[in-house]
């Protein structure tokens, strides 16, 4: 079935360092590839997505890229600040149904 | 624009007994979606609908659990005869359409079955 995994599961970094987290997704026929960024006790909020077309897409400090060939996707985030400590969830759909799969999740701490 | 609104925002309830947790989308949004997370967990997908087409079930994880949409809008999922382990939090997600991949959640319902 549909399988979506994510590495690390927890990552601390120190303030202005990078982060990356990976993801790689079992479904051939997966699309889209969206990044949400979950604080505690709150919404997941969409950061920034990727769709098949593209290899890579950037957004300020936040970078995503995509290989198909391999079935992996990552998550770039430069210049860490502490604000960036949350949990990022990785998820993958396809157009037919739209329904996302979504990895475990990593926490990420970012150290002053 | 008002985004998407769930309530309650808590529940708690004894097993054995009903709960309906309600969504609405933001206006104009086609595609609705219900997932649940546990704690410390990530989503897991359990329904969506897309318009007037039949509703994607295949999530559910049994049959105490079902959603009806009324109206192309609000959304209602309901669990009958609540188990301890159905304890979660309860988002729902709204899209433009279906395949466009944005979806935009709500704030969730925290259900605690005692």
């Amino acid at each position: 079935g549909e399988n979506v995994e994510q590495h690390p599961s927890t990552l601390s970094v120190q303030e202005g360092d990078s982060a990356v987290i990976k993801c790689t997704y079992s479904d051939s026929a997966s699309n889209y590839f969206p990044w949400y960024k979950q604080e505690l006790g709150k919404r997941p909020q969409l950061i920034i997505d990727i769709r098949s077309n593209v290899g890579e897409k950037k957004d300020q400090r936040i970078a995503v890229t995509l290989n198909k060939t391999a079935k992996h996707f990552s998550l770039h985030i430069t210049e860490t600040q502490p604000e960036d400590s949350a949990v990022y969830f990785c998820a993958a759909s396809n157009s037919n149904t739209g329904k996302l799969i979504f990895g475990q999740g990593t926490t990420l701490q970012v150290k002053p | 624009g008002a985004g998407v609104s769930q309530s309650p925002s808590n529940k708690v309830t004894e097993k054995g007994k009903d709960v309906e947790l309600r969504c609405d989308p933001i206006s104009g949004h086609t595609a609705l979606y219900w997932y649940r997370q546990s704690l410390g967990q990530g989503l897991e997908f359990l329904i969506y609908f897309q318009g007037n087409s039949a509703p994607d079930k295949s999530g559910l994880p049994s049959d105490r659990f079902s959603a009806e949409r009324t109206g192309g809008s609000v959304s209602t999922l309901t669990i009958q005869r609540t188990q301890q382990e159905d304890s979660a939090v309860y988002l729902c997600a709204s899209s433009p359409r279906t395949g466009s991949g944005e979806q935009y959640f709500g704030p969730g319902t925290r259900l605690t079955v005692t």
